[in-house]
């Protein structure tokens, strides 16, 4: 069965421009999580999507948005990019919370985002 | 809000038990959540803890206490490979829902 999967696996942007990172969830998972990790930060809490839904999101810009399409896969776009947004863009899957066990996340690979 | 806290650094040796301890300040905790991540890796998921006790998997145990907000992971004899970073997490489902708040995690070096 195939992994949380992310595209691309680098980019590179200059300053002001618009980035969009894409992920496909594990198979049946309806959750989606997107996480920033900048270097020396630690993972910090982006967005959260379920059945197509913005559910909650983190501490960030309103430049950072996205969307959950229909078969549960993801996009997150980050507009007018600063140098600060260099960081690897995490994305992880979970089936929907039912209030037990079993519901943790499951990341991909990561995007590598450079703005130079 | 939330605050994890996990120390920045850890040192061991081949064969040796360490013990990385995590603390954390929620106000709608269900759950927390070890990961290991090696480096230029994804986060793999280690444990799961929302009773008190200890989780125990071969050579790494979760403990937990709620009413400590408390937690750590033990990593039994320790192998060369488990270099890597150990994120401890919390689900906050008043904070973020049903999304992971990770602490800044713990970097740990094992040499030969």
């Amino acid at each position: 069965e195939a992994g949380v999967t992310q595209s691309p696996t680098h980019l590179i942007k200059t300053r002001g421009q618009q980035a969009t990172l894409r992920c496909s969830p594990i198979s049946g998972h309806t959750s989606v999580y997107w996480y920033q990790q900048a270097l020396g930060l630690g993972l910090q809490f982006l967005l959260w999507y379920d059945e197509g839904e913005e559910r909650n999101r983190g501490n960030f810009p309103p430049r950072f948005s996205g969307r959950q399409f229909p078969n549960y896969s993801s996009e997150l776009n980050v507009n007018a990019l600063e140098l600060e947004d260099s960081a690897l863009y995490l994305c992880a899957s979970s089936l929907a919370w039912t209030g037990g066990a079993g519901t943790e996340a499951f990341f991909g690979q990561g995007t590598r985002l450079t703005v130079v | 809000g939330q605050n994890i806290d996990q120390p920045t650094e850890m040192t061991a040796t081949e064969g040796a038990i360490v013990q990385i301890n995590c603390t954390y300040q929620t106000s709608g905790f269900n759950g927390l959540f070890w990961y290991q991540q090696h480096a230029g890796e994804a986060p793999t998921f280690l444990s799961y803890n929302v009773l008190d006790g200890l989780e125990e998997k071969g050579r790494f145990s979760s403990f937990f206490s709620r009413s400590k907000g408390y937690s750590y992971l033990l990593l039994k004899e320790l192998q060369m490979k488990d270099s890597a970073s150990y994120l401890c997490a919390v689900r906050d489902i008043s904070q973020a829902g049903t999304a992971l708040i990770f602490g800044k995690g713990t970097t740990l070096s094992v040499s030969s």
